[in-house]
């Protein structure tokens, strides 16, 4: 059976923490690895990561897979409150499917 | 950017009354669609995906005659809760792909469902 599972399940930092998210997965037929922050509604997407070792940064925000090892991280520095939210580990599969993580909840305090 | 709109965003409705969704993608052709199920503190279920001009495929556990989809054009689909029960409210979202453009799912901003 497809696992993606995301650790910690919630986090409280302060504002200018640095944080680190976790994605593990067991999935057949694997093709990539997303990224999402969802907030009040719809998940906006943030990385799509599909080789091995190759980090993706966008400003605050960085992202590297790890193929062997089937993990991920997520890393936010200098967090801000507007960072405040859930983020979800997708893993998506032949067939266009997407199997998600239950989420990590981050709470970044002022 | 691809952008896909969800309507209505929040609905109440009666027990054993029926309630449509509708998912349009606005500058792209959705050849896929996809409908989740979202539970409080919950990740996201994928219940079917529906492409356009097909029957949907649904998830193993999903009634399809409970939740009715239809992809009846390349920027539209819906899904028709029937016969609502409490037990069926939740936020569904629905997420388009364009296998043309290769990849990329585009979220709706979801649809919070309370049945009384």
């Amino acid at each position: 059976e497809d696992k993606v599972v995301q650790s910690p399940l919630s986090l409280v930092v302060h504002e200018g923490d640095t944080v680190t998210l976790n994605c593990s997965y067991e999935v057949t037929n694997f093709r990539s690895l997303l990224w999402y922050k969802q907030e009040k509604k719809a998940p906006t997407f943030l990385f799509m990561l599909t080789s091995s070792g190759i980090e993706k940064k966008s400003g605050r925000l960085s992202s590297i897979l790890d193929k062997k090892e089937l993990f991920s991280i997520l890393n936010i520095t200098a967090t801000q409150t507007g960072d405040s939210a859930v983020y979800l580990c997708a893993v998506e599969k032949g067939g266009n499917k997407l199997v998600f993580g239950a989420g990590t909840i981050l709470r970044v305090k002022s | 950017g691809a952008v896909v709109s969800q309507h209505p965003s929040w609905v109440i409705c009666k027990s054993g009354t029926s309630v449509k969704i509708e998912c349009r993608s606005l500058d792209f052709q959705a050849t896929t669609m996809f409908w989740y199920r979202q539970f409080p503190k919950q990740s996201l279920m994928l219940m079917a995906t529906s492409n356009e001009g097909s029957k949907a495929t649904y998830e193993q556990g999903v009634e399809k005659d409970k939740f009715l989809i239809n992809h009846a054009s390349l920027t539209l689909s819906t899904l028709t809760v029937t016969s609502a029960h409490p037990e069926d409210s939740s936020f569904y979202i629905c997420s388009a792909t364009d296998s043309a453009r290769g990849y990329g799912y585009t979220f709706g901003s979801g649809t919070r469902l309370t049945v009384v």
